[in-house]
């Protein structure tokens, strides 16, 4: 399997409820970070996980990293319509390379 | 708020054509990357560049690509020769730390190889 698998693939939620997103790696890290990208837009970066964190917070959104299992998950709390968007993480591999997962297609039904 | 600028937002070529895509990276930042996202996949890193020269590269960085910081301002990727599969969004981004480990993408550019 890839550096930065996110599952699942695709989901969709009412607004107001919470949606969960996971991501697996392979290799070990320093941080993860979670960003989100829009239809047809670029990335914007959400929150960044340093390896000896478990948790955090900003805002509606509560990332986890459990490093023994190699994976992380990001939640967005009373979800919104405008959180619709793709949703990656990123580790980065040596110094100078990013590797993004799969991500995971968040749908909110207005 | 300061952003990077991507030039042009799309961009049809013939294959075998060469393409440049073109960033304005936000000016005080000091690392700068390019990646690919094949419609509908993951974003794939293909190279990053500091100090003038490459940092790194991945295996779709062949000898077709290329990257450029020809003024100081601008960040550049050349494809010499297009290939049909070469079709997708291309994303420049740039950071001003690598303890920060943010990157600050632009739009993107829709390469479209006909």
């Amino acid at each position: 399997s890839q550096q930065g698998e996110e599952d699942p693939q695709a989901l969709s939620i009412q607004e107001g409820e919470n949606a969960t997103m996971n991501c697996s790696y392979k290799t070990s890290i320093n941080n993860l970070q979670w960003y989100r990208q829009n239809s047809g837009r670029g990335l914007v970066h959400l929150i960044l996980i340093r390896s000896n964190e478990r948790e955090k917070h900003s805002g509606r959104l509560r990332v986890t990293l459990d490093t023994s299992k190699k994976s992380s998950s990001l939640l967005i709390t009373a979800s919104r319509a405008a959180d619709t968007a793709s949703y990656f993480c990123a580790t980065r591999i040596g110094t100078y390379k990013y590797i993004f997962g799969t991500g995971t297609r968040l749908k909110v039904l207005a | 708020e300061p952003e990077v600028t991507q030039t042009p937002s799309h961009q049809v070529t013939q294959m075998g054509q060469e393409v440049i895509l073109r960033c304005v990276p936000i000016s005080n930042h000091l690392y700068f990357y390019w990646y690919r996202q094949i419609l509908g996949q993951k974003v794939e890193f293909l190279v990053s560049f500091y100090n003038n020269e490459i940092s790194e590269k991945s295996e779709i960085f062949d000898d077709q690509f290329s990257v450029e910081r020809p003024d100081g301002s601008n960040f550049t990727l050349k494809i010499r020769s297009t290939k049909l599969e070469d079709s997708a969004m291309y994303f420049c981004a740039s950071s001003d730390s690598l303890a920060k480990n943010i990157q600050y993408f632009g739009a993107g550019t829709r390469l479209s190889v006909l």
